[in-house]
């Protein structure tokens, strides 16, 4: 089983900031199957970033994600009120999937 | 616009057992499989298993290997998820989802959520 460890666990920003969060796997993606998802309280997960770096129609650009091998980033360019929430980054394509522990983004 | 509408929250004892359902709209319903995630107070996410929503093929982590079954309803465009020998470790939200891409068969991100269902298990 592939383990996603987050880092930080907490990050603590102003609102219109720069975010860089990151996800490490214990072993190597082969494939580029990661995404990232964000989740506000009492909310449901909502895609942010497929496929290490692909935004879906309709997240803006202020999110982008890179990254290869063992080492993912996502980066929040100008942080809005919305994005004050927990992140996770998943594994899927391969057998068990896997998420992070996730990321709080807190307003400082 | 793609909707997943979840069933309302369950309270539930030990040892018993909780079928949630999922009714999906706004798309074919049979291209795309949906997949069962859930999520106790406070916690990371935890894939549970998806099903094939044209086929009816399943397939679930190990962790609930033989305690969990997903079925679907073509004519109503619902998938249900049983999770039964219900323990107090059991408790959590439970969420349907659906792949981003059809005919995945569960190996893709998740686009669409449904609003989660709570499960509480006490005795």
């Amino acid at each position: 089983e592939i383990v996603l460890t987050q880092s930080p666990g907490t990050l603590s920003l102003s609102p219109g900031e720069r975010a860089t969060l990151s996800c490490r796997a214990s072993q190597s993606l082969s494939t580029r199957y990661l995404a990232w998802y964000r989740q506000r309280p009492g909310q449901a997960p909502r895609l942010l970033i497929y496929g290490v770096s692909s935004r879906p129609t309709g997240i803006p650009d202020r999110f982008s994600g890179s990254g290869s091998g063992t080492d993912f980033t996502l980066i929040i360019s100008r942080l809005e009120p919305e994005d004050f929430a927990v992140y996770y980054c998943h594994h899927y394509g391969t057998s068990p999937q896997t998420f992070g522990q996730g990321t709080r983004v807190e307003v400082k | 616009q793609v909707l997943l509408v979840q069933s309302g929250p369950e309270v539930k004892k030990p040892g018993a057992s909780v079928k949630v359902s999922c009714k999906a709209s706004g798309y074919s319903f049979i291209n795309y499989a949906i997949q069962w995630v859930r999520q106790a107070s406070g916690q990371s996410l935890e894939r549970m298993g998806w099903i094939n929503a044209d086929n009816g093929d399943t397939g679930y982590s190990q962790k609930f290997q033989g305690r969990v079954t997903i079925t679907r309803d073509t004519s109503a465009s619902t998938v249900y998820m049983e999770l039964s020998s219900l323990r107090s470790e059991d408790t959590a939200v439970y969420y349907c989802a659906r792949d981003q891409t059809s005919y995945c068969d569960g190996d893709c991100s998740l686009q669409y959520w449904g609003q989660g269902t709570l499960v509480s298990v006490s005795s």
